[in-house]
Order: C-alpha cells, then sequence, then structure tokens
C-alpha cells in the first residue's frame, strides 16, 4: 500500500537559513509526487510536482526537491527562507494511473526565527 | 477565475444536528473530492466524484454523503453530527485523476461538533 513519512513535526530555521524538509514514500511503481504549502487559515496550495524525467524539480517561490528512487525519498530544499515561509508542508503521493487516490504525509510545520 | 470557494467558514454544531458544507469550482474540473484534516495528520480522503452524477468513497467515508448534480458543485451532507466530526474539511478539484495531477484545493471549512 502507499504511505508517506514526513518524519519532522516541526522544524525551526532562522531567516536567511538553508532549509530541508524530509519526504519518504512507499510506492510499487513509479510514483507522482507532489509538495504542498498551508498557509495559516487557508487551503493547500501546490508547491512543485514530480512525475518523471529530471530528478530535481524546481517550484514556485523558490523551492526545489529532489526524487531519489534509491532512497524512496523525495525532500524539498530552500537555500535561503523567508518569514513569508513559515507554514505547514505536505508531501503527497499519487499512484500513476487513473487511481483517484492521493496519499498525504502528516505534515511539517516550519517556523522562521526573525 | 475563484478557483475553489467553500462555505462557511466556520460552524458549530450540536450533536445529532446536520448539515451541509457546500463546495464550488469554476474551472471546469471533471475530479471532486472531499477531504477531512484532523490536527497533526495528514489529509484523509472522505469522497470523491468523477464528473456529475458520479461519486464513490474514499479512506473515511462514514457519517458522509455526498451528490453531484452539476460539474460546479460538490456538497457534503452530515446527517447525524458527531464530535469524532470535529476536524476542518477542504474541497478540492483537478482536471485528471487526482493521482497523476494537480488538485486545486479550498480554503477549508471549520466545524466544531459540540
Amino acid at each position: 500500500a502507499q504511505s508517506v513519512t514526513q518524519p519532522d513535526i516541526h522544524i525551526t530555521v532562522s531567516e536567511g537559513a538553508s532549509l530541508e524538509l524530509r519526504c519518504n514514500y512507499s510506492y510499487g511503481a513509479t510514483p507522482y509526487l507532489f509538495w504542498y504549502v498551508q498557509s495559516p487559515g487557508q487551503g493547500l496550495q501546490l508547491l512543485l510536482k514530480y512525475f518523471s524525467g529530471d530528478t530535481l524539480v524546481q517550484g514556485i517561490k523558490g523551492f526545489e526537491a529532489e526524487f531519489k528512487r534509491s532512497q524512496s525519498s523525495f525532500n524539498l530544499r530552500k537555500p535561503s527562507v523567508h518569514w513569508s515561509d513559515a507554514a505547514e508542508y505536505f508531501c503527497a503521493v499519487g499512484a500513476g494511473d487513473s487511481s483517484y487516490k492521493l496519499i498525504f504525509g502528516s505534515g511539517t510545520r516550519l517556523l522562521v526565527r526573525p | 477565475n475563484a478557483g475553489v470557494t467553500q462555505t462557511p467558514k466556520f460552524r458549530i454544531l450540536k450533536i445529532g444536528q446536520s448539515m451541509t458544507l457546500q463546495c464550488t469550482q469554476d474551472m471546469n474540473h471533471n475530479y471532486m473530492y472531499w477531504y477531512r484534516q484532523d490536527p497533526g495528520m495528514g489529509l484523509k480522503l472522505i469522497y470523491y466524484s468523477v464528473g456529475a452524477g458520479i461519486t464513490d468513497k474514499g479512506e473515511v467515508p462514514n457519517g458522509y454523503n455526498v451528490s453531484r448534480s452539476t460539474t460546479e458543485d460538490f456538497p457534503l451532507r452530515l446527517e447525524l453530527a458527531a464530535p469524532s466530526q470535529t476536524s476542518v474539511y477542504f474541497c478540492a478539484s483537478s482536471l485528471l485523476a487526482g493521482g497523476r495531477e494537480t488538485q486545486y484545493f479550498g480554503p477549508g471549512t471549520r466545524l466544531l461538533v459540540l
């Protein structure tokens, strides 16, 4: 069965520091991978997605993620965090077929120190 | 485009009461979804629809009902509210099947059952 693990419940970084949020997935075939961000009181917004091809994916707001098949990981990175990046981040995996299913991780809450 | 809109934003229900959470999208998407988000958890799929007149259960459908009479609208019905249904509810839509396609989320409805 598909599953997604985000091992860090909370992460605190200083403004201007680099960021890496971890995501590990379990899926038998090549997965479709997503990172969504949820700002306080808002719905989820897509940051980036990976379907195939280049394993380093660029997204909005300066985020990128790298798909590593050998490690079953899809970690999210940003070289320099801004205070406005404080939010909750969700990794999700989808079946690469006509399935409706999108399985979400439990999320990582990012706090940014001034 | 307004995207995905949800009403109400917040509601308090007494145990046993019923209510309908409204969801409308103006992107002409075939696929629509209802999720619930419990504290510290990822999103769990309640119901989904692949088009007008077609709905199916997700992971946690008990206690809920849906209908899809038009492409735009996908209301979620709670018939006998229970404290376990206290959660934040998100509606989402996608052009293609959600497992491989970006989902667009509404701002959510926060429901408290007392």
